[in-house]
């Protein structure tokens, strides 16, 4: 069955740094997202991605945070300069078109000390 | 904006015991509601959607109902085993508001043997 695939599963960084999340989407999906959920508080939506360009973005999603589809399989999230308040489960998901179902990646755990 | 509240969790039950989850809505014109379930370790999973008023998901021995009067999508399921331990994400996508999902703050479910 296909499936989104997301590492690392477990990033650590110290504040100020830039990371990279990857992610792989489904092979016939258009639609890219990005999600976070603080430890606690509910999964919140960041940026959805189309056509190679951003579709929608929530306030979350500042200058700080930027996507980049660099091949045609990869999709990543990049945080430039990362802040405490980052640390997060961030979620990548993939639809096959616009409102059907997303699918969902395992996550990965960002920490930032 | 779109919102999505849920029961407040964690939600412990014994095995064969009947389960609701509570889950309201606001939304401006006729949202998409999705259950999504996250189980230890894993990404979310979608459980069962409605993409209309009285439509009614179902999976797995899960049930929701679009309820639009009360502006409501509560889960139920009549017996529920160990392994229906999970998270629960109650969602969903509104239809001025893309295909972004908006998340309930989510309901941890943990039932004994």
């Amino acid at each position: 069955e296909p499936e989104v695939t997301q590492t690392p599963s477990h990033q650590v960084t110290q504040m100020g740094q830039e990371v990279i999340l990857h992610c792989v989407p489904i092979s016939n999906h258009l639609y890219f997202y990005w999600y976070r959920q603080i430890l606690g508080q509910k999964v919140e939506f960041l940026v959805s991605f189309y056509n190679n360009e951003i579709s929608e973005k929530s306030e979350i999603f500042d200058d700080q945070f930027s996507v980049e589809r660099p091949d045609g399989s990869n999709f990543t999230l990049k945080i430039r300069s990362t802040k405490l308040e980052d640390s997060a489960m961030y979620f990548c998901a993939s639809s096959a078109t616009w409102a059907a179902e997303a699918f969902f990646g395992q996550g990965t755990r960002l920490t930032v000390v | 904006g779109d919102s999505v509240t849920q029961m407040e969790g964690p939600v412990t039950l014994s095995e064969e015991a009947f389960l609701t989850i509570n889950c309201t809505y606001t939304a401006t014109g006729y949202p998409s509601l999705f259950w999504y379930v996250q189980y230890p370790g894993e990404g979310l999973q979608l459980l069962l959607k409605a993409t209309k008023a009285d439509d009614k998901g179902s999976n797995k021995g899960f049930e929701a109902t679009y309820r639009k009067e009360t502006t409501s999508f509560h889960l139920e399921k009549g017996s529920v085993q160990v392994s229906d331990s999970a998270v629960y994400f109650c969602a969903l996508s509104g239809r001025t508001s893309g295909s972004r999902l908006t998340f309930g703050e989510g309901t941890q479910l943990t039932v004994n043997p």
